[in-house]
């Protein structure tokens, strides 16, 4: 069975500084992963995602994540937050292999980024 | 125009009501689901559908069911809606092929009273 768990429920940055949310995943196929943000009222908009070419996968809005096969790991980052970004971000496994093409997702990071 | 739509987007009802939550998409997709959304708890699978005649329940579909009446639209049905059906309602598409992405509307927030 996949899981994927987001370590972190909330998380707080500075406007101009670095942005971390953190996601491991568990799968027993080659996964496919996926970024999503939600902004409040509105549905859930891809950021990236990574289906098994380049393990450093570049996104919208300056967002990036690396695949890490060892460490069963696909962390967002961004270099310098904007106010804009807080929002709720969703890391997402989806579950190859069986057919269903259905997505795991995680609990969700809340990020908060301060003036 | 959005690709994936849902109405309504907001709704309050009273318990035992039935309620009908319909999405409809214009991105040609064969694949569609439902997810409720509860806070902490992420987005949870209710039903899926890969084409007209096809349905399958996902993790949490007691009390709820589906009717996919075309390939462009995928209604969700509360048939007597309780208190802890109060959550916020997503549908999403997905195209052919591995490693596609989904596409979601912008849900709908329903509070049953």
């Amino acid at each position: 069975a996949q899981s994927v768990t987001q370590l972190d429920s909330h998380v707080s940055v500075s406007e101009g500084t670095p942005v971390l949310l953190r996601c491991n995943y568990s799968s027993s196929y080659s996964p496919s992963l996926f970024w999503y943000v939600q902004h409040p009222n509105k549905g859930l908009q891809l950021l990236l995602k990574y289906t098994s070419a380049a393990t450093l996968v570049k996104g919208i809005n300056g967002f990036e994540a690396e695949f890490k096969k060892s460490e069963t790991s696909f962390h967002l980052t961004k270099p310098s937050a904007h106010m804009s970004d807080a929002a709720e971000y969703f890391c997402v496994v989806s579950d190859q292999g069986s057919g269903t093409y259905k997505y795991i997702f995680g609990t969700g990071t809340r990020l908060k980024v301060l003036a | 125009d959005a690709d994936v739509t849902q109405t309504p987007r907001n709704r309050i009802t009273k318990t035992g009501k039935r309620i009908m939550l319909e999405c409809s998409q214009t991105k040609g997709h064969d694949r569609m689901y439902w997810y409720r959304q509860d806070p902490g708890l992420g987005l949870r699978l209710i039903y899926y559908s890969f084409d007209v005649k096809d349905i399958n329940k996902g993790e949490i579909s007691d009390g709820y069911s589906v009717s996919r009446q075309a390939q462009a639209k995928f209604s969700l049905s509360l048939e007597s809606a309780i208190p802890n059906q109060t959550a916020l309602y997503f549908c999403a598409t997905m195209g052919q092929g591995e490693g596609q992405p989904q596409h979601f509307g912008d849900g709908t927030r329903l509070s049953i009273l």
